[in-house]
């Protein structure tokens, strides 16, 4: 049972949009920690795709987008590719529990 | 450039210990905290703990407390990793990577494969 919780699976035709929503509680998300998320292809180690709730690092695509509001964050692709096709993870820090946490993980299929 | 190359796959039987290593090469190890992280087969991501590799001061997931121990040889650049005591679910890829603004992993090992069996 993880501390954040995602959806096991999304999908979505190509060129579409899809959205991965990650839950918390007051003493994560919602105390004001940030969010991030990463992007893991298989058989890969996981690659970062949005930190600080809304930032891309160079080199990712506009097409993906993060936001967050309250106890919950939320990553959004747009115009889906065939390439996008991996598991996404969100991770904060919670107070509670003094260390950083993660999702369960969303599987992204692109239909 | 920033990399870190993590040590081979390892096969241990259960109650023994593995060391894994995260050799870091394009910036200064002191100058960032590391985060191990592990993945069950199968599973989603787990994180174990981080190491200031200023201080040596480390913080570990409740769980792991008492069974792992993160150290750094600043000499080679390289961080580690100990779990001791280990049981058939401690089979699992486990992740150097490296921590950004105290936040965030920016860049991450390739993973190193534990397969604890009898």
């Amino acid at each position: 049972q993880s501390v954040l919780t995602q959806p096991p699976s999304v999908s979505g035709a190509p060129g579409q949009r899809v959205t991965v929503s990650c839950t918390g509680s007051s003493s994560n998300i919602g105390a004001g920690y940030d969010v991030h998320w990463y992007q893991q292809l298989p058989g890969t180690a996981p690659k970062l795709l949005i930190y600080g709730n809304t930032n891309r690092p160079s080199g990712v695509p506009d097409r993906f987008f993060g936001s967050k509001s309250g106890t919950s964050a939320s990553l959004a692709i747009s115009g889906l590719q065939a390439e996008d096709e991996a598991d996404y993870y969100c991770q904060s820090y919670d107070s509670t529990l003094s260390g950083s946490v993660f999702g369960g993980g969303t599987k992204l299929t692109v239909l | 450039q920033v990399q870190l190359v993590q040590s081979g796959a390892e096969v241990k039987k259960p109650g023994a210990s593995v060391k894994v290593s995260c050799k870091t090469s394009g910036y200064t190890l002191t100058g960032y905290y590391m985060h191990w992280v592990r993945q069950a087969p199968g599973q989603g991501l787990e994180w174990m703990g981080w190491i200031n590799p200023n201080n040596g001061g480390t913080n570990s997931a409740q769980k792991f407390q008492g069974r792992v121990t993160m150290t750094w040889d600043t000499s080679i650049s390289t961080a580690y990793m100990e779990l001791s005591r280990l049981r058939s679910d401690d089979t699992a890829v486990y992740y150097c990577a490296r921590l950004q603004s105290g936040s965030y992993s920016d860049y991450w090992g390739q993973g190193t494969l534990v397969t604890v069996s009898s």
